[in-house]
């Protein structure tokens, strides 16, 4: 199976902060790489497919680049609805693996 | 529009089974999979298998294999995920997730809201 790592588990910001989330995959997936928020209590929500495409209705300040092994979310103005966990996913081979998630918490 | 509504929460015995419902509607159900994922308390996202919309055709996760079935009843446009011999362990929210597959990736677009399955004796 193919392992996905993210850093940070956690990280503390204030709202406005620019936020860069990244994942490795244990072995090159291309571009086979999705992001998904999950607010606490609720069902996770697709933001990135394919590494780099915004998922229609979401903000445009989410966006996500990367191929290979190295993959980024960033978030450019954290807002209050942002302060969620976020998993990346590789849909390359299956089973479909998801990183550990990275909590974003209020600073 | 696009959902899908899962069945609610359940107790179970070790030992015994349980059975999630995920109710789609807003699309044509027969054109996407359904997977299934789950979430243990405080934990990540696993993967347990997927079922394709257009025929039964499943895979499953191979450490399930054996004590899960995926099934969808086109005539009320369901999907049905079925867990036996339960453990503790296997206590988590349980989700059903619309799968999409294009050309270029796939992905879980629509989840249902999850259904908490609890094991204890």
């Amino acid at each position: 199976d193919i392992q996905m790592t993210q850093s940070p588990s956690s990280l503390s910001a204030s709202v406005g902060d620019r936020v860069t989330i990244t994942c490795r995959a244990s072995q090159s997936i291309s571009s086979y790489l999705n992001w998904y928020q999950q607010r606490p209590g609720t069902a996770p929500n697709l933001l990135i497919y394919a590494a780099s495409s915004l998922q229609s209705g979401v903000p445009s300040r989410f966006s996500g680049s990367g191929s290979a092994t190295d993959f980024t979310l960033i978030i450019s103005s954290l807002q209050p609805e942002d302060f969620a966990t976020y998993f990346c996913q590789q849909s390359y081979s299956t089973p479909p693996t998801f990183g550990q998630g990275t909590k974003v918490e209020i600073k | 529009q696009v959902q899908l509504v899962q069945s609610g929460a359940e107790v179970k015995k070790p030992g015994a089974s349980v059975k999630v419902s995920c109710k789609a509607s807003g699309y044509i159900f027969i054109n996407y999979g359904i997977s299934w994922v789950r979430q243990a308390p405080g934990q990540g996202l696993e993967w347990m298998g997927w079922i394709r919309g257009y025929s039964d055709k499943t895979n499953y996760a191979q450490k399930l294999q054996g004590r899960v079935t995926m099934t969808t009843d086109t005539s009320t446009n369901t999907a049905y995920m079925e867990l036996r011999s339960l453990r503790s362990d296997d206590t988590a929210v349980y989700y059903c997730a619309r799968w999409v597959v294009t050309t270029s990736d796939d992905v879980f677009d629509i989840w249902g809201q999850g259904t908490m399955v609890t094991v204890s004796s």
